[in-house]
């Protein structure tokens, strides 16, 4: 079935510092691809999405490239807060047979940004 | 907008218990889902719902049931409560089948001891 990797973490940054966080699927077909992001004690929140090769998802000054030819979606950010301290899921999405989309995760990094 | 809401925010349950974890979301979206997550891992379908009436299963849904009488809500239902059910549940919601966007509520911390 469909699976995500992720890097695993925790992953301890200065701010301002260059932030990457690896992430590879397997899927038949071509899914749409998806960071969200959850804050502590809050639900997911969409970060970005991108759903076809080669789209760029951007918000917030995070991007990721979705790129077939790897299986790949790694988020990047030029400069990292401390309010970017949270736990970042990758995603693929996938139609349900009864209609709807799945959602399978990767099993998340915790990102801490430190002053 | 309060988007998906989530009741209760925690609980301890005993082992054989029952509860109903309650989701309602205003953003009058077809399908609704509920998804667990463990500590380190990812979240897991399941149970989903494309419309009032309609249910089906999602990767985990054994130990729960589910019901969907309006658009608004979608609970779910624990009869039997097991340790392995410890857990956080999250309830969400998307538009349609081609909007993939899930709105995600703020979680239910579940103990069973």
């Amino acid at each position: 079935g469909d699976s995500v990797t992720q890097m695993e973490g925790p992953v301890t940054l200065s701010e301002e510092a260059f932030l990457t966080i690896n992430c590879t699927y397997t899927a038949t077909g071509y899914p749409s691809l998806f960071w969200y992001v959850q804050y502590p004690g809050e639900g997911l929140q969409l970060l970005l999405k991108a759903t076809k090769a080669d789209d760029k998802g951007s918000n917030k000054g995070f991007e990721a490239t979705y790129r077939k030819e790897t299986t790949s979606f790694h988020l990047e950010k030029g400069s990292v807060q401390v309010s970017d301290s949270a736990v970042y899921f990758c995603a693929l999405s996938d139609q349900l047979t009864g209609g709807g989309n799945k959602l399978t995760f990767g099993t998340g990094t915790q990102l801490k940004v430190e002053l | 907008n309060a988007g998906v809401t989530q009741t209760p925010k925690f609980r301890i349950l005993k082992i054989g218990q029952s509860m109903t974890l309650q989701c309602t979301q205003d953003m009058n979206h077809n399908y609704m889902y509920w998804y667990r997550q463990d500590p380190g891992m990812g979240l897991k379908l399941i149970y989903y719902s494309v419309g009032a009436g309609i249910t089906d299963k999602g990767e985990v849904p054994n130990g729960y049931n589910v019901s969907r009488s309006t658009t608004e809500d979608f609970p779910l239902r624990l009869e039997l409560a097991a340790p392995s059910q410890t857990s956080v549940y999250f309830c969400a919601s998307s538009r349609d089948s081609t909007n993939y966007e899930q709105y995600f509520g703020p979680g239910t911390r579940l103990t069973v001891t």
